[in-house]
């Protein structure tokens, strides 16, 4: 139980272009769900903390009128990565806190690699 | 603030070999701790919590670690690595009791493993 999937795996897009990410809980109802940014072979960073029909928390540093988040239901989230740079290419990965079980466990996603071109 | 620290980034070690992960935190409130795993590509899965109790928890894999208030550490310890342990592995803390459930994640060790 407690699977948190991701969609797509991959993208590619070009400079300049939006790229949706979505985020799914697939067997239980998410209170929160959080995203995260990992740059190769360091840490994950918080992004930022959606709940279901509130406005998303954005971390310090994060544009949030570049990375928009919706969490429109108790399964699912998205994060809208706006016109897309290079820069912004990296592994973002989301996770979930479910109704049902203790809020200090959170599930992850596989994570959606993201290249900018 | 909260803050986790893994000195080490790679831990290259023998298969079959004893291996130690180290993990340090601060924190002016008690915290929960967490170990996770990461493998190539895919997102992290729990490897062991220690919320309260016995400081020594373990794992399904062989894998326990050791909550020491005093040295705020939760060092992980393996006796014996097989080469699929490679991977990986975060620490991470929350804030017991917080209004928020983020998880401050230290930088990560590669624990290597060689036949």
């Amino acid at each position: 139980g407690a699977v948190v999937s991701q969609h797509p795996s991959r993208v590619i897009c070009k400079s300049g272009t939006s790229v949706k990410i979505e985020c799914r809980s697939l067997d239980f109802q998410a209170t929160t769900m959080f995203w995260y940014r990992q740059f190769p072979k360091q840490s994950l960073m918080l992004m930022a903390t959606s709940n279901e029909g509130s406005k998303a928390t954005y971390e310090q540093g994060v544009e949030k009128d570049k990375f928009l988040i919706n969490h429109a239901s108790l399964t699912l989230s998205t994060l809208t990565v706006t016109s897309a740079h290079p820069e912004d290419s990296s592994f973002y990965i989301c996770s979930a806190t479910s109704l049902d079980k203790p809020t200090y466990e959170q599930y992850f996603g596989p994570g959606t690699r993201l290249t900018v071109t | 603030a909260q803050s986790v620290t893994q000195l080490d980034s790679q831990v290259p070690v023998f298969e079959e070999a004893p291996v130690e992960l180290r993990c340090n935190y601060s924190s002016s409130v008690s915290v929960y701790l967490f170990w996770y795993v990461q493998y190539p590509n895919q997102g992290l899965q729990l490897l062991l919590k220690y919320l309260s109790g016995s400081t020594l928890v373990e794992s399904i894999n062989g894998f326990e670690a050791e909550f020491n208030k005093s040295q705020t550490s939760f060092h992980l310890r393996k006796p014996s690595v097989h080469i699929s342990d490679t991977a990986e592995y975060f620490c991470a803390v929350r804030l017991q009791g917080g209004a928020t459930n983020k998880l401050i994640f230290g930088t990560g060790t590669l624990l290597a493993v060689q036949p």
